[in-house]
């Protein structure tokens, strides 16, 4: 049951330019969050934003929400080499937290 | 530090053998689950729990098992392990503001 999807599947840039990923989602969301993996490793969580809030910042990222569009988009400013990882969205269609389902990822490669 | 912490990290078994990959959480989180992770398809749910005693199925939970007896801990069991079940395992407990704190994962291959 798929529900939200990252597009580009990957995107390659240069240290010092902005990336930025897109997850588009098909059903009505209590909240939309975004985290990043390292090669294999456990996803960490970057940012949450729920579905009455239009627009999120921490530290280099920021992460805007339109639900009339379903959609919503990850941007990293200033990329650097460390940036590079897999970013998933999770779309939460629950109040519970029980149905936070994932996209299947877009791979950033940050190249110095 | 607030952790989840998983184990074993790699597992290679054979067929039919049963194995269990427990997870334990320092958060004091009532909600936890597993996922499992294969390329081309992301995370799917396996299983969640909403509290002690609490579990249900998530998205694919056809040959798997879990138990939570103890808030800290929720492990996952294959009870009879098949091929299709080899992938990248990853439990994660929650907050109560819906943010999920993922394991390190446990890569499993199955002969």
């Amino acid at each position: 049951s798929q529900q939200g999807e990252e597009d580009p599947q990957a995107l390659s840039i240069q240290e010092g330019e902005n990336a930025t990923m897109n997850c588009s989602y098909k059903t009505s969301i209590n909240n939309l969050q975004w985290y990043r993996q390292n090669s294999g490793r456990g996803l960490v969580h970057l940012i949450l934003i729920r579905s009455n809030e239009r627009e999120k910042h921490s530290g280099r990222l920021r992460v805007t929400l339109d639900t009339s569009k379903k959609s919503s988009s990850l941007l990293i400013t200033a990329s650097r080499a460390a940036d590079t990882a897999s970013y998933f969205c999770a779309t939460d269609r629950s109040q519970a937290g029980t149905a936070l389902i994932f996209g299947k990822g877009t791979t950033l490669s940050v190249s110095s | 530090e607030a952790q989840v912490t998983q184990n074993p990290r790699y597992l290679i078994t054979v067929t039919g053998k049963k194995l269990t990959v427990t997870c334990s959480q320092n958060m004091n989180h009532e909600y936890m689950s597993w996922y499992r992770q294969d390329p081309g398809l992301g995370l799917r749910q396996i299983y969640y729990s909403m509290n002690v005693e609490v579990t249900d199925k998530g998205d694919v939970p056809e040959g798997y098992k879990v138990s939570r007896k103890e808030k800290r801990n929720f492990p996952l069991i294959l009870e009879s392990p098949s091929p299709n079940q080899t992938s990248l395992y990853f439990c994660a407990s929650r907050t109560q503001a819906g943010k999920l704190f993922f394991g390190s994962g446990t890569q499993l291959s199955v002969l």
